[in-house]
């Protein structure tokens, strides 16, 4: 079967850094999608990765290993507003997307 | 701006009404829309996937004859939840797309919150 692990629920300070890891299998792979979502709200797209290697977008970075099927989402200088969960979704040999089921991030003052 | 809009954003509606969502992308073709739906704390479920001028694909165990899709034109998709009831109770959520290939992202609408009293 298809899975995305992510995990449940991660802590952080405001100005710090944070890495979200997500692991990956797939039938396939047409790239992975990184999507933040404030509660009650749709979500927003953050990056995309296909090939291996890390993506910046100012404090926002993403990483792809295709080999370890596995990609992380980095962020820096923590705001409060980057309190969200954060969904990572896997394009598969269809062009489905699958859907992890989201990292809830809680930053603390 | 908003690239997809989806109206309305909330709606109350008695148990057995019907109750129709719009989804509309503004400014492309959306050669493919995708339904999802959100329960409280849980991530996005897709129902459907409308392509234009065919029929939807429904994800198992979606009923379609209880969630109607209509990918009417290449910017209009419609959700029409027939007979609801309670339980269908929800937050729903359309997504566009204008290619399934390469990096195209999912552009989301702001999302419906459905309750069914």
């Amino acid at each position: 079967g298809q899975n995305i692990d992510q995990p449940t629920e991660m802590t952080a300070t405001e100005g710090a850094i944070v890495q979200i890891n997500c692991t990956y299998q797939t039938s396939g792979f047409n790239g992975l999608f990184w999507y933040q979502q404030h509660a009650g709200e749709a979500p927003t797209f953050l990056s995309y990765n296909v090939l291996d290697g890390l993506e910046e977008k100012g404090r926002f970075s993403s990483f792809l290993s295709r080999s370890k099927g596995y990609s992380y989402l980095l962020l820096k200088e923590l705001q409060m507003k980057d309190s969200a969960s954060y969904l990572c979704a896997v394009k598969d040999s269809n062009y489905q997307l699958i859907w992890g089921a989201g990292t809830k991030l809680i930053i603390k003052p | 701006g908003a690239v997809v809009s989806q109206h309305p954003s909330r709606v109350i509606c008695k148990s057995g009404t019907s109750v129709k969502i719009e989804c509309r992308s503004l400014d492309f073709q959306a050669t493919t829309m995708f339904w999802y739906r959100q329960f409280p704390k849980k991530s996005l479920m897709l129902m459907a996937t409308s392509n234009e001028g065919s029929k939807a694909t429904y994800e198992q165990g979606v009923e379609k004859d209880k969630f109607l899709i209509n990918h009417a034109s290449l910017t209009l998709s419609t959700l029409t939840v027939t007979s609801a009831h309670p339980e269908d109770s929800s937050f729903y959520i359309c997504s566009a797309i204008s290619s399934r290939g390469g990096n195209s992202p999912l552009h989301f609408g702001n999302g419906t919150r459905l309750t069914v009293t």
